[in-house]
Parts: structure tokens; C-alpha cells; sequence
């Protein structure tokens, strides 16, 4: 069975542009939460989908953004991107919206801003 | 944005040895998870506790849930050069299950002497 997949892995970009990465998860699963992290950090939440509606959402501006489609694929988006946005942005999958049973991260997408 | 105190910050230790790293906060918890990362890949889950008290193992490692629910300790037993890697330990904090909201530690890195 496939993991949860992140495309693409890696991706360099310029200050101001925009960036969209995307994340399918693990069959069967319905919630999708998106984390960055910086290097020599931990992971820190952005956002969870679940049935298609934001569930939470961390401490980042309004510059990042996510939807959860149909086949409960998710997308994240970046506006305006700044040199401090370079991070490996993970995706992660559970069974249901409540509580973190089944988490499983996919390999995720480093972002360069240059 | 708000993590855990993860301590050690790096290990480097002889095969065979054990090992012992914990997080602490000044927040209840009602999940902690310890995850292990090696270069290029996402978390890979480790050990889930959902209960205070709990004391769980999965092979070599070990891992309790404290009772103050504020704190969780993994122990690995007879470490091997393949034990390598940033070991995470991660919380959801107690009321905001439906947000799949997962907090992160700074990490341990693990070295491993053959």
C-alpha cells in the first residue's frame, strides 16, 4: 500500500512568488495536516482537513493557505513567499478528523527561497 | 511558535549502550508520540501513548506517559549503528483533539560508534 505521497520533494523559488505543494494520503484515510519545519527543528502545525473543512490551524499568516479535495488530496499554498519560508513542509494523514490515531507523515517537500 | 523541552539536545554513544531522552511542559497532554527522522524523510512514528501512566515497548524502545501528563521518556536498549537519527517527541494537547494539532520537540540526535 502507498504511503502518503508529496509532490514535489523538492522545489527552489524566488521572494514574492508562489508556491503550491501537494500531499495524497494513505488510502482510506480523511484528514490531512500539513507542519513545517525548519531546519534543526521540530515540525511546527499549519493546518488539518478533515471531510474537506479546516480543522485547525497553527500560528502562520494569511499567506499560507490549504483545501482538501474530494479524494481528500490536499494542496498547501504559499503567497508572497519570504526567505524565511525555506523548510521542509510535511504532510501527515490520519484516519479520522478527532485525535492523532494512525498520523503517518510523508517524506515531504523542501522548499529554498532565494 | 509553542514545542516541548526535549532533552538531551545530541547523544553520541557506543554500540550497546542505552539510552534516554524525555520532554517536558508546562501543559497537560493527552497524547504523546515519539518519532524518529533520518536525513530526507518525514517522522516515522515510533510509539503512541493515549494514557497517563502508560508504558509501552516496541522491540529495543521504551516509552511511559507520565502521570502528571506533562511529560514522556523513551528509552532504547542496546543501541545499533542503525538506531542513527533526530528522535521527535510530539503532544496533543488536552482539548484540541479535533484540531489533530500535534506539538513537536526540538529533537534528539542519536550517534551511534560502532
Amino acid at each position: 500500500d502507498a504511503g502518503v505521497t508529496q509532490s514535489p520533494t523538492h522545489l527552489i523559488k524566488t521572494r514574492g512568488q508562489h508556491v503550491t505543494l501537494r500531499c495524497s494520503p494513505i488510502s482510506g484515510h480523511k484528514s490531512v495536516s500539513w507542519y513545517q519545519q525548519v531546519l534543526g527543528q521540530g515540525p511546527q502545525f499549519i493546518f488539518q482537513y478533515y471531510e474537506k473543512e479546516e480543522r485547525g490551524r497553527g500560528n502562520f499568516p494569511d499567506r499560507f493557505s490549504a483545501r482538501q479535495f474530494p479524494n481528500y488530496s490536499s494542496e498547501l499554498n504559499v503567497n508572497a513567499l519570504l526567505l524565511g519560508d525555506s523548510a521542509l513542509y510535511l504532510c501527515a494523514s490520519s484516519l479520522a478528523g478527532q485525535g492523532t490515531y494512525g498520523y503517518t507523515f510523508g517524506s515531504g517537500t523542501r522548499l529554498t527561497v532565494v | 511558535g509553542q514545542q516541548l523541552n526535549q532533552s538531551p539536545q545530541s547523544m553520541f554513544i557506543q554500540e550497546g549502550e542505552d539510552v534516554s531522552m524525555n520532554c517536558t511542559s508546562s501543559s497537560i497532554f493527552n497524547t504523546w508520540l515519539w518519532y524518529k527522522q533520518e536525513p530526507g524523510e518525514g517522522p516515522v512514528l515510533l510509539i503512541a501513548l493515549y494514557k497517563a501512566g502508560e508504558l509501552t515497548s516496541n522491540g529495543r524502545l521504551t516509552a511511559q506517559f507520565g502521570i502528571t501528563r506533562k511529560d514522556s521518556f523513551l528509552n532504547i536498549s542496546a543501541s545499533i549503528p542503525s538506531d542513527v537519527g533526530i528522535y521527535f517527541c510530539a503532544g496533543q494537547l488536552d482539548g484540541s483533539s479535533n484540531t489533530g494539532k500535534l506539538i513537536f520537540g526540538q529533537g534528539t540526535t542519536l550517534q551511534v560508534k560502532p
